[in-house]
């Protein structure tokens, strides 16, 4: 079945440095892909997503590039902010799912200033 | 506009006991989803409404996991009796009809079962 597989957290990194955080699928049919945000406290938002192979999403500064020769949609921000601490959750959905949303397991940001 | 609102944020009781979530969607949204999220770990759906029909109930666990959505609105899901093993936070989420629609999510209710 689909499965999304993130990179481990926690990921801590200084204010202003280069984010990159790993996401792989494996899907059988054409799906879309998520970044979904979890700020404390607060519900899961969707960031971004990209609906085909070699879409770009982008939000608030972050990107993800739909790359399905590698099937991948990694995570990048090019200056993280404090503010940027949170859970990010990949996901994935497609006809298989019946579109229902296949998750990652998340990577907790942590920025310190 | 309100978003997903869930009650209670934070619910704590013994082993047994019963307990019950509350989920209004955002307005005009048909569909609803009930997820669990164990710490770590991403959201498992439970339940999906569309209305107030239960189109994909699969993965709920029957035996003491029950689910209302009377009037096609707010929902309810209930837990009889709690395990320990069901401390996590339950998630509420909803959309507009059709497949794929943007899923918006409330902030969750973090149950701890002693």
């Amino acid at each position: 079945g689909d499965s999304v597989t993130q990179m481990e957290g926690p990921v801590t990194l200084s204010e202003e440095a280069f984010l990159t955080i790993n996401c792989t699928y494996t899907a059988t049919g054409y799906p879309s892909l998520f970044w979904y945000v979890q700020y404390p406290g607060e519900g899961l938002q969707l960031l971004l997503k990209a609906t085909k192979a070699d879409d770009k999403g982008s939000n608030k500064g972050f990107e993800a590039t739909y790359r399905k020769e590698t099937t991948s949609f990694h995570l990048e921000k090019g200056s993280v902010q404090v503010s940027d601490s949170a859970v990010y959750f990949c996901a994935l959905s497609d006809l298989n799912s019946n579109y229902q949303l296949i998750w990652g397991a998340g990577t907790k940001l942590i920025i310190k200033p | 506009e309100a978003g997903v609102v869930q009650s209670p944020r934070y619910k704590i009781i013994e082993k047994k006991q019963p307990v019950a979530f509350w989920c209004n969607p955002i307005s005009g949204h048909n569909t609803l989803y009930w997820y669990l999220q164990n710490l770590g770990q991403g959201p498992e759906l439970l339940i999906r409404y569309e209305n107030e029909e239960a189109v994909d109930d699969s993965q709920l666990p029957k035996d003491r996991f029950s689910a209302e959505r009377l009037k096609g609105v707010d929902s309810t899901l209930k837990i009889q009796p709690a395990e320990l093993g069901d401390s996590a936070v339950y998630l509420c989420a909803s959309s507009s009809s059709g497949l794929n629609n943007e899923q918006f999510f409330g902030p969750g209710t973090r149950l701890t079962v002693l």
